[in-house]
């Protein structure tokens, strides 16, 4: 079974349309996060949730509303999609909110290529 | 905002040689967590470190906490085609709730 486990993989759309990435984590972990990865494969945080409470919001356009409906499960919705939105994005769970209990550090999903043209 | 830079960016080696990459900062960083992350997925934990001086190991991976709290350092022994890859250190200084990444290393192996 995946651990954190993303959906789509790949998304292509066009500029001005509103999509969502949905992302699930079964390993019981309290705190899960979105992670975009630009073209140079710089890795930046955009929010964190912990037990569906927001504790990280990045400086990142509103277009951008994360929505925890439960701590197993964290969305992304991108409102008017725009060019510079494609990118890598990527969950992360871990199992408290430092990502320092025990030897877990952050679990991370496979990512979703968002392609806007 | 805190950068973290990684050296060297990208190194090509050949199967069996041993490879050594870096991570630095301006500030000083309670734990330091090192990534590896292949080709269409997501980054994958190596080795996670809590101590300055702290030296550990993972098969053929030993990553250490630098004295200073302010770089790590990870070395791959006996490198193979599999360990390519792109590594990243990600760190976390006290009062702070997210990890910073470092900007990675691409290595790519020579057979």
């Amino acid at each position: 079974d995946t651990a954190v486990s993303q959906t789509p993989k790949y998304l292509v759309t066009q500029m001005g349309n509103d999509k969502s990435i949905k992302c699930e984590q079964n390993l019981g972990h309290d705190t899960m996060y979105w992670y975009k990865q630009d073209s140079k494969k710089f890795l930046k945080i955009m929010f964190s949730y912990n037990n569906k409470e927001l504790i990280i919001n990045e400086t990142v356009p509103n277009r951008f509303s994360p929505k925890s409906p439960d701590k197993a499960h964290l969305n992304l919705h991108i409102n008017s999609l725009e060019l510079g939105d494609s990118a890598v994005y990527f969950c992360a769970s871990s199992q408290d909110f430092l990502g320092v209990q025990g030897n877990y550090g952050y679990t991370f999903g496979s990512g979703t290529r968002l392609t806007v043209v | 905002g805190q950068q973290l830079n990684q050296s060297p960016q990208s190194m090509f080696i050949q199967e069996g040689e041993d490879v050594s990459m870096n991570c630095t900062s301006s500030s000083i960083f309670n734990t330091w967590l090192w990534y590896k992350q292949d080709p269409g997925e997501g980054p994958v934990l190596l080795i996670a470190l809590y101590k300055a001086g702290e030296l550990t190991s993972n098969g053929r991976l030993t990553a250490q906490f630098g004295i200073t709290r302010k770089d790590s350092f990870l070395n791959i022994s006996a490198s193979i085609p599999s360990d390519v890859g792109i590594y990243f250190c990600a760190g976390l200084s006290s009062g702070t709730y997210k990890y910073i990444f470092g900007t990675g290393t691409r290595l790519k192996v020579l057979a």
